[in-house]
């Protein structure tokens, strides 16, 4: 069974930059995984940030950047906003199915 | 746009048919997904169609007990829920994919299946 990991939990300062990651039990993320990210707040839907690894949404603000980075997928948050303290789910694509991570928890603090 | 319905209160082994009412774009071009989250937990893929219907996934925890189908005239995504669980209880997202650049770009609100006797 594949398992996609996110770091649990992570805090960051207001104007601070934080990078959220994305691994894959299988090995290494490539854009072959088109990997997806997600942000989630409480009792809300997910909403969709980045697609195919970099990939901004008209909707995503600048300061969220999508990259691989040491075998894995990668959010970065720049500038962090309060408003940016949520859930942020990365997704990765196994052919025939799709996997979520796990989620990491950002506190912005 | 997507809207859920469909979700309530069932019994252990009993059925359930989600619906997701799509609007605002052409559906009959996109595939669809169904994601759950369970209370407090994080998402979780179920099942994927794509837009002919010709191709369809399924999640292992779901194989089998579930079926996802479409009607593009009526603009509608279906999820077929049978033999549920405890452990089926969460909300039910559904979610537009686009190809081929695989991006779930649209979310309905979700809504929320309860499984318990």
């Amino acid at each position: 069974q594949t398992v996609v990991t996110q770091e649990p939990s992570l805090t960051v300062s207001p104007g601070g930059t934080v990078t959220l990651t994305c691994a894959s039990s299988t090995g290494a993320v490539t854009s072959g995984y088109y990997p997806n990210w997600f942000q989630q707040k409480p009792g809300q839907a997910p909403r969709a940030l980045i697609y195919s690894t970099i990939n901004r949404h008209s909707w995503t603000p600048a300061r969220f950047s999508g990259s691989l980075l040491g075998g894995k997928a990668a959010l970065t948050l720049s500038r962090v906003q309060p408003e940016d303290e949520a859930d942020y789910y990365c997704l990765l694509y196994y052919g025939a199915t799709r996997v979520f991570g796990g989620g990491t928890k950002l506190t912005v603090l | 746009q997507l809207e859920e319905s469909g979700g309530g209160l069932v019994q252990p082994g009993g059925s359930l048919r989600l619906s997701c009412a799509a609007s605002g774009f052409t559906f009959s071009s996109y595939a669809m997904n169904w994601v759950r989250q369970a209370p407090g937990k994080g998402l979780e893929w179920l099942s994927y169609i794509s837009s002919s219907s010709n191709i369809i996934y399924y999640a292992d925890s779901v194989k089998g007990r579930f079926t996802i189908s479409r009607n593009n005239a009526r603009n509608a995504l279906y999820l077929q829920m049978n033999r549920l669980r405890a452990e089926d209880t969460a909300v039910y997202f559904c979610a537009r994919e686009t190809t081929p650049v695989l991006d779930m770009d649209v979310w309905g609100k979700g809504t929320t299946v309860t499984v318990s006797s």
